[in-house]
């Protein structure tokens, strides 16, 4: 069975430091790996992807992350936090095997400081 | 285009009530996905449906959870009777078919309190 962990349930950050979210996931193959953000009374909006390839994805608003094999993880990154991106950042893991079906993290809650 | 649209927004019923929510997908999405998200938790899938045909509800509380999509449009879950812990937000999403992987977007949600 797919599972994801994010070990950190907050993390605080000064604005325009940079950000590392963690994620590890739990899958026998290589799965399909995703990045949401959620703020405040909004549903989730996708940041970024990856199927297969370089290991290093591109998403929307500056953000970044790198799937490692080895270490079973998919790392969101951004060189400088902004304000606006203080929010809930989901990793979730999915497989065409389980029918589109996506398993989520159980969140980190990003905190921005001025 | 528009969105997925869900309601009501949110929700405040008594333990033992019944309540029911509403989403409309993105117009031509065959998938519809409603998902319960608890406080502190991620979301966790309760039913996927492909046009009017289920594909997954192994999740699904079935003793009190119900949800249909009868004409494979929109679609609504029906909890009867509430729990606390039903107290959560009810995610609906919605994705086309086909392909290797379909995007799956997401409504804002309908918060349920029970009390």
């Amino acid at each position: 069975a797919q599972s994801v962990t994010q070990p950190d349930i907050h993390i605080t950050v000064s604005e325009g430091a940079s950000l590392e979210l963690r994620c590890n996931y739990s899958y026998g193959a290589t799965p399909y790996l995703f990045w949401y953000v959620q703020s405040p009374g909004q549903g989730l909006q996708l940041l970024l992807k990856y199927f297969s390839g370089d290991t290093l994805v591109q998403g929307i608003k500056g953000f970044e992350a790198e799937f490692k094999r080895s270490q079973s993880s998919f790392n969101l990154r951004k060189p400088s936090v902004h304000w606006s991106d203080a929010a809930e950042y989901f990793c979730a893991v999915g497989a065409r095997e389980y029918g589109n079906k996506l398993v989520f993290g159980a969140g980190t809650i990003l905190r921005v400081k001025s | 285009e528009a969105g997925v649209a869900q309601s009501p927004r949110y929700k405040i019923i008594e333990k033992r009530q019944s309540v029911a929510f509403w989403c409309n997908p993105i117009s031509g999405h065959a998938t519809l996905y409603w998902y319960q998200q608890i406080l502190g938790q991620g979301p966790k899938l309760l039913i996927q449906f492909q046009n009017n045909g289920v594909v997954d509800d192994s999740q699904l509380p079935k003793d009190r959870f119900s949800a249909e999509r009868l004409k494979g449009v929109d679609s609504t879950l029906k909890i009867q009777p509430a729990k606390l812990e039903d107290s959560a937000v009810y995610l609906c999403a919605s994705s086309s078919a086909g392909g290797s992987w379909n995007e799956q977007f997401f409504g804002p949600g309908t918060r349920l309190t029970v009390l």
